[in-house]
Parts: C-alpha cells; structure tokens; sequence
C-alpha cells in the first residue's frame, strides 16, 4: 500500500506570501493529485501530473519522481485561497483507487 | 451543468436505523466512488463501481452496501446505521484511465453530512 504524508498539517499566512504545502509518498506511482477542499465542503481536483510541473493561474505543483516528492505552491496568497488541500495518489492493487493525504490546512489572512 | 449531485445534504439517522443516500452524474462517467471523511483522516474509499454493472469493496466496506443504478446513478445504503458511520459522505466519479482509476481526475459532489445518534 501507498502511504502520502503531507506537512505541514496546519498552515497561517498572510496575504502576499508565496506558501509550498508539501507531500511524500513511499511507492513509485503514475500519477499524483491535488485537490482543494473549500471551508464549505466541497472538493475539487486542481492537478494531476505524473512528471514536472504544472501551472494554473497562482498555484503550480512540481513532483520529482526519484524523491517521491511532491510540492503545492501558491503565489501571492489570497485569503480566497483559504482551503485544506490534498494530495493523492494510486494505490498499487485495487485497481489503481486513489490514496489521500490528511490534507494542510492554509489560512490566508488579510 | 450540474457535474456530480448528492442527495441529501444533511441527514440526522437514530442508531438501527436505515437509509440510502443517491448520487448522479452528468458526464458520461465509466467509474464511480463513495468515500467517507472524518476528522483527523484522509478521504477513506468505501466502494467503487468501475463501470456499469460491477461494484467492488474499498478499505472500508463493512456496514454499507452499493447499487450501481445504471451509468449514471450509484447509491450508498446503510441497512443498520450505527454511531460509527456518522461522517461526511462524498460521491466522486471519474473516466477510466490506462492503468487503472488512479490515472484520471476524479469529481466530487458536495457532501452528505450524517449524524447517528
């Protein structure tokens, strides 16, 4: 089984700062995720990248594959970046279900 | 355009009880998932439905049972409810991608937020 530790659990920043949420997991993969959980609940898929990096407006996700590493940057924070996010990844059997991280808590104050 | 729809949203159940809670979804999806999250914890599957027709267990089955409806719908029922499966319950559902599941986004509904007393 795929295990994904993310850290740090829970985040505080204030507005302006460039913020890295980072996530390790311990078997080689195909794909990694983040997803982004709104204070109201719902969750939505940001990326999902299997080598380098991709970008999305302020919010890039690198991975390196060798390091089983990933990392979550967000540019210039917002307070409406306030959200726990994610990281997945395949489980090996199962038919490649995915495994979640506990998820980082950002707070972004004004 | 209304991506994947949970019903209901809030729902408070005494301990014995039954219940189903539905999902649909509107984008021609071959896979479908029920996860529960609670606090402290990692979205944890319950079942999945990789296409219409077949239903398999995840890492926490024990207490609910799964109907894959048809392509669209895939409901969750709790036959005995019991304090432990008070949760928030999220449908999510996926195309299918090479090599398994895991290579494809996936899309959430909203939630269903249980209590059992």
């Amino acid at each position: 089984k795929n295990e994904v530790e993310q850290s740090p659990q829970n985040l505080t920043a204030q507005e302006g700062e460039f913020i890295t949420i980072n996530c390790s997991y311990s078997v080689g993969i195909s794909a990694l995720h983040w997803l982004q959980q709104h204070p109201g609940g719902g969750i939505v898929s940001l990326f999902m990248l299997s080598s380098g990096k991709k970008k999305h407006g302020r919010l890039i996700a690198t991975i390196n594959i060798q390091e089983k590493h990933s990392s979550l940057h967000i540019t210039a924070s917002h307070p409406r970046d306030s959200a726990v996010y994610i990281c997945a990844v395949p489980h090996l059997g199962s038919q490649g279900n995915l495994i979640f991280g506990k998820g980082t808590k950002l707070s972004v104050k004004p | 355009n209304a991506g994947v729809t949970q019903t209901p949203k809030f729902q408070v159940l005494k301990t014995g009880q039954s219940m189903t809670l539905q999902c649909a979804q509107d984008m021609n999806h071959n896979s479908m998932y029920w996860y529960r999250q609670d606090p402290g914890m990692g979205l944890r599957l319950i079942y999945y439905s990789a296409s219409e027709g077949t239903t398999d267990k995840g890492e926490v089955p024990n207490g609910y049972n799964v109907s894959r409806l048809n392509k669209r719908e895939f409901s969750l029922r709790l036959e005995s409810a019991a304090p432990s499966q008070t949760s928030v319950y999220f449908c999510a559902s996926s195309e299918w991608g090479q090599g398994g599941v895991g290579n494809q986004p996936q899309h959430f509904g909203d939630g269903t937020r249980l209590s059992i007393l």
